[in-house]
């Protein structure tokens, strides 16, 4: 079975510009998450979405965005770049009950400019 | 909320050495608990995961034990490798599929 697919896997842009980053999850799986990592904040929770609904929301400014897709893809959006927003987006796909497990995709990594 | 503390690294060490990382959370309920790993440029992978109190996670040769009375959920390996260099995270979940993830301990294992 084929794993978690993000593209790109880099990405460069400049302050002020938008990003979409895009995750195919593992087969079957209808939960995605997104998380940010950083190395001064660390892995912090973006958002989760399952079949199609926004579920669970970290804290982050409305400028970071997401959506699902029928077929269980998801995109993430972050409009107006800073030079904060610098970093790995991990996505993660789960089958989307309870406590399940989530598999990690290899991560897009932006730098803004 | 959740939060996890897991021991600073690097955690420095030769081949063969018997490995502790520690790890601690604090969390609502009784979560699922799981340790992943990060080799460099790479995303996350699944080490290993415990559901219930007392429950063993191991893979790999690792192995951790769901300590619900301390709250904690140590990563051991007996016999460390130069492969097992990486950076290694504990988080639990409780069942948001938002995982709450400890700072990281960098492991590095010398020949």
């Amino acid at each position: 079975k084929a794993g978690v697919t993000q593209t790109p896997r880099y990405l460069i842009k400049t302050r002020g510009q938008q990003v979409t980053l895009s995750c195919s999850p593992i087969s079957g799986h209808r939960s995605v998450s997104w998380y940010q990592q950083t190395p001064g904040q660390g892995l912090q929770f973006l958002f989760e979405y399952f079949s199609e609904t926004q579920r669970n929301k970290g804290n982050f400014p409305g400028r970071f965005s997401g959506r699902q897709f029928s077929n269980s893809r998801s995109e993430m959006n972050v409009s107006t770049l800073e030079l904060g927003d610098s970093a790995l987006y991990l996505c993660a796909s789960s089958q989307g009950g309870g406590e399940d497990t989530q598999y990690f995709g290899p991560g897009t990594r932006l730098t803004v400019l | 909320g959740n939060s996890v503390t897991q021991m600073e690294g690097p955690v420095t060490l030769s081949e063969e050495a018997f490995l502790t990382i520690n790890c601690t959370y604090t969390a609502t309920g009784y979560p699922s608990l799981f340790w992943y790993v990060q080799y460099p440029g790479e995303g996350l992978q699944l080490l290993l995961k415990a559901t219930k109190a007392d429950d063993k996670g191991s893979n790999k040769g690792f192995e951790a034990t769901y300590r619900k009375e301390t709250t904690s959920f140590h990563l051991e390996k007996g016999s460390v490798q130069v492969s097992d260099s990486a950076v290694y995270f504990c988080a639990p979940d409780t069942g948001r599929r938002a995982l709450t993830f400890g700072s990281g301990t960098r492991l590095q294992v010398q020949p």
